[in-house]
């Protein structure tokens, strides 16, 4: 298994400019999550997914949108890129609720 | 909602000797309470959990002891090695309906020096 795959792992983007952060696991995981993570600090839940179609919003959703037409993706999109979205932004997966969550290797974003 | 409070932001130790970083967290209905250690360009990944009904957990030199009338979790890893060195964060989550929703900490630098 590889686990949780995210696809690119790094991507410059200019004020404005939109774009899809790829998350997919192959664990037949039901839940999913995805978390930014700024310098020097912990992760912050971005939105979590409870399983395909069903999407919600965690502590700092503005600016983002989700969606989960599958069990395997849950890909993340940015529409208009804020300097304030620079970070790095992780995908993880857990088989049930309350049981260890997995993540992926992570996405270096940069917004000039 | 959830807070997590972690100290040390940053520990340093000799190898062999232990380490300990402690977590608070404010929801008493908090009751369960991963580490994750994060490697230099890698993802977080799980080294030791623990629930609420469960006071102390081991795992070969990792433990983790909780403490639920102060809210407060803790974690110890003995006999360092270099290996170990990695930032570490706690995370805490109610488990309320729906999907389980990790408050982290602000995570632990830990060097551990030759």
């Amino acid at each position: 298994n590889a686990g949780v795959t995210q696809t690119p792992k790094f991507r410059i983007l200019k004020i404005g400019q939109s774009m899809t952060l790829q998350c997919t696991q192959d664990m037949n995981h039901n839940y999913m999550y995805w978390y930014r993570q700024d310098p020097g600090m912990g992760l912050k839940l971005i939105y979590y997914s409870v399983g395909a179609g069903i999407t919600d919003k965690g502590e700092v959703p503005n600016g983002y949108n989700v969606s989960r037409s599958t069990t395997e993706d849950f890909p993340l999109r940015l529409e208009l890129a804020a300097p304030s979205q620079t970070s790095v932004y992780f995908c993880a997966s857990s088989y049930e609720d309350r049981e260890a969550q997995y993540f992926g290797p992570g996405t270096r974003l940069l917004v000039l | 909602g959830e807070n997590v409070e972690q100290h040390p932001s940053t520990l340093s130790v000799q190898e062999g000797d232990s380490a300990v970083i402690k977590c608070t967290y404010s929801d008493s209905a908090s009751n369960y309470f991963p580490w994750y250690k994060q490697e230099l360009g890698k993802g977080p990944q799980l080294i030791i959990d623990i629930r609420s009904n469960v006071g102390e957990k081991k795992d070969q030199r990792i433990a983790v002891t909780l403490n639920k009338t102060a809210k407060h979790f803790s974690l110890h890893i003995t006999e360092t090695q270099p290996e170990d060195s990695a930032v570490y964060f706690c995370a805490a989550s109610n488990g309320r309906v729906g999907a389980q929703k990790l408050v982290f900490g602000q995570g632990t630098r830990l060097t551990i020096n030759p």
